[in-house]
This record gives C-alpha cells, structure tokens and sequence, in this order.
C-alpha cells in the first residue's frame, strides 16, 4: 500500500484565503485524524472520523476551521478565512481498528501551511 | 490533561551509547505508544504497549510502563547516528491518542 497521502505538501497563501487540504488514508483503515503541530504547541488533535463520520470535533479551534470525509478514501480539512496564527504542520493519519484496543497510527508526510 | 510529557527535551549521545527518554502522564490509559519522527517527516509508530503490561522489547527499544506512576520510558540500545530524530510518547485513553511534546535525540558519530 502507498501509505497515507497527503496534499499539497506545502502551501503558501495569504491572509483571508481559503485552504484546503486533502488526506487519502490506507485502503480499509476505518479512522481518520487530522492533527495540527507547531513547536508551540505540539501536536494537536482536530477532529477524527470512524467509517466516514465525524467522532469528535472538539479540538477544532475555530468555525474557519471544518473537515469532511465523502467516502472511505476521501477527507478534507478547510480553513476559510486563513489567518497567520494557522501556519502550522498538518498531519492526516489513519488506523485499522480503535486506538483503546491495540490500533495504531499511520501518518502522512504532512502539509506544511504559510499563511502570510 | 492526559497529554504525555517527555523528558528531557532534548538528548545528545555518542553513537554506541543508549538513549533513555522518559514520558509522564495524568490521567488513567488503554495504553500507551511510542512514534519517531525524522525532521520534515511524519510519525512513524514504533511500539504499544497495554496498560497491563509492564514491559516489552523490540529489536533494539525497550519500553517500560509503571501505571502506578504514570509513566513509561524508552530504552534504545545501541544508538546510532541513523537514530537521530524526535521521539514522542502518545497516551490512548478512550479513541483519541494524545501526544507529548517529544524528546530530540541527536546521535553524533
């Protein structure tokens, strides 16, 4: 398997535009996260999918900030209107089964958003 | 918070030598995990270990889990330069996996 794709691997934009990032994760893995990561404040979880729907959205930040997921094989995290304070790493990651039991993450090489 | 904290931040070790890295948490856990992580890079799982157990081995890491404490550590035995990258603890309490800050391991040859 081609592990979990992400795109675009870096994107620089301005304030007030709108960003989209796309995630394919692994072919069968049920969950899907999305983390954010700056050096201050590490990783951050935003929002994770079971089967296509949303579990949990609480780290979230903010109403710019939403994510869908239309299939098995298909998320997106939007930000719209971007603003400097989202520059950040934003990670896609995948599992096989629930993380309470023995699941593990498969993560994507990131995308690295500028907002300028 | 049941987010792991890692310490120390950072480590720098002569190739050969082993790297210990620590990682403390809050609340109660399913289990707890490990991930590398080489600059510019994404996570890379490295080993699990269930709250009921106490330790486990993989190659060359070893990890430890004191619940009583609430903390784990990370053994890597051995060290080398290829080794260098960031090191982060990650706890499971219910589906959600919460990471640490990490701890920068440099390997110098």
């Amino acid at each position: 398997d081609a592990g979990v794709i992400q795109s675009p691997r870096h994107e620089v934009t301005e304030m007030g535009q709108e960003v989209t990032l796309r995630c394919k994760p692994i072919s069968g893995h049920d969950y899907l996260f999305w983390y954010r990561q700056t050096m201050m404040r590490g990783l951050e979880l935003l929002i994770y999918f079971n089967n296509n729907v949303p579990i949990d959205d609480s780290g979230m930040p903010e109403d710019r900030f939403s994510a869908k997921m239309p299939n098995a094989s298909f998320s997106t995290l939007k930000i719209q209107p971007s603003e400097p304070r989202d520059s950040a790493v934003y990670f896609c990651a995948s599992s096989l089964s629930g993380l309470a039991g023995s699941g593990e993450l498969f993560f994507g090489e990131g995308s690295r958003l500028t907002v300028l | 918070s049941q987010q792991g904290e890692e310490d120390p931040q950072a480590l720098s070790i002569q190739e050969g030598e082993n790297a210990t890295m620590n990682c403390s948490y809050k609340t109660s856990i399913n289990n707890l995990q490990w991930y590398r992580q080489n600059s510019g890079r994404g996570l890379v799982h490295l080993i699990l270990i269930r709250s009921n157990e106490r330790e486990k081995h993989s190659g060359r890491l070893r990890v430890t889990l004191d619940t009583s404490k609430k903390s784990s550590s990370l053994l890597i035995t051995a060290s080398r330069a290829a080794d260098t990258a960031s090191y982060f603890c990650a706890t499971v309490g219910s589906e959600k996996l919460v990471f640490g800050k990490g701890t920068k391991l440099t390997v110098n040859p």
